[in-house]
């Protein structure tokens, strides 16, 4: 089993639409978790820290799940712009930080 | 500006032509690492760094080696580069345990 598990997607949602990824992890002693948005080949950019109570920025919120060990970012009133890669990122509690292989979203017009 | 540099952006080689990737951070940060990304891999880490002089290795460190003499730059040495490390690389800065900051990357190609 992968340390961090994402569904490549994509996701075709339309405009104005919600939509929600998930994320899994399998070590449960996880400290730190990120979402980071990545366009087509450019760098990771932090979306948003995840914090066990859950957060909220503008349309997105992230939420974590420690007994079923998943994270969790929807995304409310989706706009083309928000068309990109979105990375899942653990810590868990080591040195190393441990990657997903993204969930492509595709918004349509 | 709070930045993460690193040079060159773009990079055409041949086998076993050592070759130098640098990673510059302006932040302070202590903690330093550099990742390659392929089709359907994902981000793989290579090697960390927690502070000067002290390195260890990622996922995927074969091949490659990396220096911390300053806190600053975290330099990622190819010594005889093979055409499976063509790929596109990013080094990231951070404090321990919060978010990393990525540079713009690195594409490379060896031939």
């Amino acid at each position: 089993r992968k340390e961090v598990e994402q569904d490549p997607g994509p996701f075709n949602v339309p405009e104005g639409a919600t939509v929600a990824f998930n994320c899994t992890y399998s070590n449960s002693a996880s400290q730190s978790f990120f979402w980071y948005r990545q366009d087509c080949r450019k760098e990771p950019k932090l979306l948003m820290s995840v914090y066990s109570s859950g957060n909220e920025d503008g349309r997105f919120t992230a939420q974590l799940n420690r007994a079923s060990q998943y994270i969790s970012l929807l995304i409310r009133d989706s706009k083309l712009s928000d068309s990109a890669t979105y990375l899942c990122v653990v810590n868990p509690g080591t040195y190393k930080y441990i990657f997903g292989t993204g969930t492509r979203l595709k918004v349509l017009a | 500006e709070a930045q993460v540099t690193q040079n060159p952006r773009y990079l055409i080689t041949v086998t076993g032509k050592k070759l130098t990737v640098t990673c510059s951070q302006n932040m302070n940060h202590e903690y330093m690492s550099w990742y390659r990304q392929d089709p359907g891999l994902g981000l793989r880490q290579i090697y960390y760094s927690m502070n000067v002089e002290v390195t260890d290795k990622g996922d995927v460190p074969e091949g490659y080696k990396v220096s911390r003499k300053e806190k600053r730059n975290f330099p990622l040495i190819l010594e005889s580069p093979s055409p499976n490390q063509t790929s596109l690389y990013f080094c990231a800065s951070s404090l321990m345990g919060q978010p990393q900051h990525f540079g713009d990357g690195t594409r490379l190609s060896i031939l």
